[in-house]
């Protein structure tokens, strides 16, 4: 699978937009980019996932450029809610396919 | 989406000793998997769990160590054998979701080993 890089951490204000850029330079031909989130104590849940391009869904939105060596994760509006662990996955990582895990990025959201 | 509970939430236990955790799915599925979350840090995968066959482990995690059971399709447990302070971590499972794009994960064992 491919490797991420992604912050480690970042903090934002309530209201803000919050981009999350995650590098995946060997990404393959058919990896998809998924990003989960995971509050504490609890399991990580799916965000959003895409192939190329754009992809927005009522939660956020990825922007993924056109050689996929990197993507995007934007969160509209944050909320002090929204304060987590953010992870992106690249590979098939969905479904019955083994999950690889990075670094992940803690979203500290203040007021 | 399914829904994942695991007994027990969280535990502390004696070094030398066994915990076995369970995980239950609202649905059969026939892949289960199941991870480790150590203190702050990622998930690592353990094990695969196909109903009906062997549990397939990863590098670095041995059968004799995290025994697993997946005796139909709703269920699994992973067991902690001959625990020490290094084990002390998140436990997960997981499943697939239906169309092929997530899994689903339990709410975690929190385990913590003197």
């Amino acid at each position: 699978l491919a490797k991420t890089t992604q912050p480690i951490s970042m903090d934002s204000y309530e209201g803000q937009e919050v981009n999350i850029t995650c590098s995946h330079n060997n990404i393959a031909t058919n990896d998809y980019i998924t990003w989960y989130q995971q509050f504490p104590s609890q399991g990580p849940r799916f965000i959003i996932q895409g192939y190329k391009t754009k992809v927005t869904n009522e939660v956020a939105s990825l922007f993924i450029p056109a050689d996929r060596k990197s993507s995007t994760l934007s969160l509209p509006r944050v909320s002090l809610s929204d304060t987590a662990v953010y992870y992106c996955l690249v590979g098939l990582t969905g479904g019955g396919n083994k999950l690889t895990f990075g670094t992940g990025t803690q979203l500290k959201v203040e007021l | 989406s399914a829904v994942i509970s695991q007994k027990p939430s969280r535990d502390i236990c004696q070094r030398g000793t066994s915990l076995t955790i369970q995980c239950q799915v609202d649905s059969q599925v026939t892949m289960m998997f199941w991870y480790r979350q150590q203190p702050g840090q990622s998930l690592t995968l353990i094990a695969t769990a196909n109903q009906g066959s062997e549990a397939t482990y990863e590098s670095g995690f041995v059968i004799d160590k995290f025994p697993i059971s997946r005796p139909n399709l709703t269920f699994s447990t992973l067991t902690v054998s001959n625990m020490s302070p290094e084990d002390s971590s998140i436990y997960l499972c997981s499943v697939p979701g239906t169309g092929g794009r997530t899994q689903y994960f339990g709410p975690g064992t929190r385990l913590l080993v003197l």
